[in-house]
């Protein structure tokens, strides 16, 4: 069974950084592309960018280049998104997403980040 | 890509047929899939390459079109059913639709 489980809900400071974290099961990791969304409170979902394990290669939303920063740990299976100087805006649930033939097949339970004071 | 759908909000009965629409801002090669999210849970994928069902996915949910435009098609509608739908293109980098919240009526 194909599983991505991500790391807990964060509450954070305006202006620090928060790294999340995707481990990956039944299935070969470096196989597949790894996407992560964004969906903030009430709204719908944005694509934020995606990694592909096997050679480390990433591609962004334009929106968000300079605040998220994907990487991933073949050794442990699991994908990283770092998102940096927070805002209010920042306060969201993420999700990462396996991508199949381009389509995002299989998804995390979500995380949910709150920038707060 | 831009992704319009319509309604933003549609009110349905059980047993209703339907009709969810999805418009690309430019042709999207028929790289468009659908996903239902339900409350509180992670987007489900249910159909892909405009027509082809996911596994596991009811048959009462089927996908169409070309082009720009797209449909979402639920044959009979289940109470489980109730869910916001987003459709999404993979044409052109990744765009989600801006969502259709199916409610009963």
């Amino acid at each position: 069974e194909v599983k991505l489980q991500q790391s807990g809900d964060e509450l954070v400071r305006p202006g620090a950084s928060v790294k999340m974290s995707c481990k990956a099961s039944g299935y070969t990791f470096t196989d597949y592309a790894m996407h992560w969304v964004k969906q903030s409170p009430g709204q719908g979902l944005e694509w934020i960018g995606t990694i592909i394990p096997l050679i480390d290669t990433t591609s962004y939303n334009q929106k968000f280049k300079g605040k998220a920063t994907l990487t991933a740990d073949k050794s442990s299976n699991t994908a990283y998104m770092e998102l940096s100087r927070l805002t209010s805006e920042d306060s969201a649930v993420y999700y990462c997403a396996r991508e199949q033939l381009y389509v995002m097949d299989a998804w995390g339970q979500g995380a949910s980040v709150t920038v707060s004071s | 890509i831009q992704l319009t759908q319509s309604p933003s909000l549609l009110s349905a009965s059980v047993g209703d047929r339907v009709t969810l629409s999805c418009k690309g801002s430019q042709n999207i090669n028929n790289y468009l899939a659908w996903y239902q999210q339900k409350l509180g849970e992670a987007p489900k994928l249910l159909i892909y390459k405009t027509n082809s069902l996911q596994t596991g996915i009811p048959s009462r949910f089927s996908g169409s079109g070309s082009g720009t435009d797209y449909t979402l098609t639920i044959s009979s509608l289940h109470s489980e059913d109730l869910a916001t739908y987003y459709c999404y293109q993979y044409n052109n980098g990744w765009t989600f639709g801006g969502g259709t919240k199916l409610e009963l009526k």
